[in-house]
């Protein structure tokens, strides 16, 4: 069955870096957009970011634009999303999506961005 | 890229059926057929219950269906039962290749 496990959370300072990692399994990688979507503690859900099935493309959120980069490695069955400059609304469950129906999703993980 | 418009709370008797509206805009739900719906439980993760508007996935009951009129799509369930009590979220595709979120509705089940 599909499988999504998300690593690599935790806190770390306003201004610092942190690389997400979505471990896939159960599908194949390469038929398959891969989303992140996160979710402020008690808010909504924010879309993040995409990776287009054969990953060519890449877009992003507004808020994300510019600091953020979602990459994958398809002989690892990982996707990845490399967070720099974060800030303190940065802080949130993400969460690791298949599909552009999202039809599954991760556990999520949690970053906190605090000093 | 602002969020779409849904309620911030519906409620409704066990047995009844309930409506939740999602406005976006020419940008988002209008142009396209790719609204979805997914049921969230705190502390859990989001759950999808519809795409492309009407479509349920395997497994998702036929109590839940989705419309959509301009750039108003709306989710109902009919039939509530105690179980439906959760948090509900629409999305949509837009013309900048991004997609986005409502701000999600609470449904209590009376």
């Amino acid at each position: 069955q599909v499988q999504l496990v998300e690593s690599g959370g935790g806190v770390v300072q306003p201004g610092r870096s942190l690389r997400l990692s979505c471990a896939a399994s159960g599908f194949t990688l390469t038929s398959y957009a891969m989303h992140w979507v996160r979710q402020a503690p008690g808010k909504g859900l924010e879309w993040v970011s995409v990776i287009s099935y054969d990953g060519n493309n890449q877009y992003y959120g507004d808020s994300v634009k510019g600091r953020f980069t979602i990459s994958r490695d398809t002989s690892k069955k990982t996707v990845y999303l490399q967070m720099n400059s974060l800030r303190a609304e940065d802080t949130a469950v993400y969460y690791c999506v298949r599909g552009d129906n999202h039809e599954n999703w991760g556990q999520g993980i949690l970053v906190t961005v605090s000093s | 890229q602002s969020a779409l418009t849904q309620p911030a709370s519906v409620s409704g008797s066990p047995g009844q059926s309930i409506t939740i509206s999602c406005t976006g805009t020419s940008y988002d739900i209008g142009p396209y057929k790719y609204v979805s719906w997914y049921q969230q439980y705190p502390g859990k993760a989001p759950k999808l219950l519809i795409y492309d508007v009407t479509e349920r996935p395997s497994g998702v009951s036929n109590r839940l269906s989705g419309s959509k009129s301009g750039n108003t799509a709306s989710l109902t369930i009919s039939g509530l039962q105690s179980e439906d009590e959760a948090y509900y979220y629409c999305s949509s595709y837009t013309t900048s290749k991004s997609w986005v979120f409502g701000g999600g509705t609470k449904l209590t089940v009376l």
